[in-house]
């Protein structure tokens, strides 16, 4: 079974412009998560989606991030303008179901630098 | 609001030792905790998940406890080996959607 997908594996920037990230999550999981992790701490959730609807985007800073997930499948991740602080890897994880009682599956996640 | 804090941040110890991880966390109601391995470049590895009824988990030469009363959870390596070295991280599922919260990690370096 293949694992989660994402690309580009590594994205250099320059701040205040724009990058978007990939994810295909597991075939046939319904629920997609996208977590920033940024160097030294453990993963935050940004959004969560079941199927093409978004369950949680609380911490998700809506003026600059966006993200979409069209068809139930894969899912993008865009920063528009980007700024220092967006430096983090971004992990995309998926789970046959939505609640604590599945196993989140985790990608290997796209290191962004933005200077 | 749901906080979870790891110590050590970095460990460093010689190969063979046994050695424990700790994990809290600020509200006991959780649905599981979970602990995480994760190699430099590499996504998150699940390593064992206690649902909020049980205490312990165990795979091989790792087993974690889960204390939801005092709000703790330890991770127990035996004879650490230099493979073993990687962060670990731990994470709560406190509601019902299945998000995670993650303390910061313990950085493990297990010398040859």
């Amino acid at each position: 079974e293949a694992g989660v997908a994402q690309s580009p594996r590594y994205k250099i920037i320059e701040k205040r412009q724009s990058v978007a990230f990939w994810c295909n999550p597991i075939s046939g999981h319904a629920t997609l998560y996208w977590y920033q992790q940024i160097l030294g701490q453990g993963p935050k959730l940004l959004i969560q989606f079941q199927n093409n609807g978004v369950v949680d985007d609380s911490q998700l800073p809506k003026d600059r991030f966006s993200a979409e997930r069209l068809k139930g499948v894969d899912s993008t991740l865009k920063i528009q303008p980007a700024k220092l602080e967006d430096s983090a890897v971004y992990l995309c994880a998926s789970s046959s179901g939505r609640g604590s009682s599945y196993e989140q599956y985790f990608g290997p996640g796209t290191r962004l630098t933005v200077t | 609001k749901q906080e979870v804090t790891q110590i050590p941040a970095a460990l460093s110890v010689p190969e063979g030792e046994n050695l424990v991880l700790n994990c809290s966390f600020t509200d006991s109601a959780i649905y599981n905790l979970q602990w995480f391995r994760q190699d430099p470049g590499k996504g998150l590895t699940s390593l064992l998940l206690i649902q909020s009824s049980q205490r312990e988990q165990t795979s091989g030469r790792l087993n974690a406890s889960l204390d939801k009363s005092s709000g703790r959870s330890t991770l127990y390596i035996a004879a650490s080996q230099p493979g073993d070295s990687a962060t670990y991280l731990c994470a709560v599922s406190s509601g019902n959607t299945g998000k995670l919260i993650f303390g910061q990690g313990t950085t493990l370096q297990v010398k040859p």
